[in-house]
């Protein structure tokens, strides 16, 4: 059974903080790994990445996936509070591009 | 382009009866998904779509049902609702090699 797990839980942290959010991943098949972040609604995409060691860069937020020790990172950098939401990690494991999800890292960044 | 579009918004059921949720995307994306969202345990896959015409099971489609008749549109029907199936459904489709752009969801209550 395929699975992601993502760490930690949840996390509250002050305002210009750098946090850390990470994922790590068993599937059968791997095509890529995605980050989105989730406000009130919709999953928003941020990163999808498919090659280890490679950094993708958005503003203040990083993202890097290691594919021998099947698991990825998302950094951000100088928090703020629109920062506040849940992060989703999602692996596609290839067959018609399904997405397996973890459970989510709820973030919340605080004045 | 107002992308992925879900409708209604918010519905209450009682237990027993049936009700179908729409889901339009203006992009000409050819895969679309339907997934349920409930607290701690992420986004899981009910059903999928790889085209007009076809749709497949994906890890929880028990007590749905779905259909694609065109290819913008992708509906999904419960024909006896239960109380288990109170979540928030989220539509989702993509172009293949490309990330996931998600509809804003619908909040379902059944009593």
């Amino acid at each position: 059974e395929d699975k992601v797990v993502q760490s930690p839980l949840s996390l509250v942290v002050h305002e210009g903080d750098t946090v850390t959010l990470n994922c790590s991943y068993e599937v059968t098949n791997f095509r890529s790994l995605l980050w989105y972040k989730q406000e009130k609604k919709a999953p928003t995409f941020l990163f999808m990445l498919t090659s280890s060691g490679i950094e993708k860069k958005s503003g203040r937020l990083s993202s890097i996936l290691d594919k021998k020790e099947l698991f990825s990172i998302l950094n951000i950098t100088a928090t703020q509070t629109g920062d506040s939401a849940v992060y989703l990690c999602a692996v596609d494991t290839g067959t018609a591009s399904k997405l397996t999800f973890g459970t989510g890292t709820r973030l919340q960044v605080t004045l | 382009n107002a992308g992925v579009t879900q409708t209604p918004k918010f519905r209450v059921l009682k237990t027993g009866q049936s009700m179908t949720l729409l889901c339009a995307q203006d992009m000409n994306h050819e895969y679309m998904y339907w997934y349920r969202q409930d607290p701690g345990m992420g986004l899981r896959l009910i059903h999928y779509s790889v085209g007009e015409g076809t749709t497949a099971k994906g890890e929880v489609p028990d007590g749905y049902n779905v259909s694609r008749l065109k290819k913008q549109n992708f509906l999904l029907g419960l024909e006896s609702a239960a109380p288990s199936q109170t979540s928030v459904y989220f539509c989702a489709s993509k172009h293949q090699g490309y990330e996931q752009y998600f509809g804003p969801g619908t909040r379902l209550t059944v009593t």
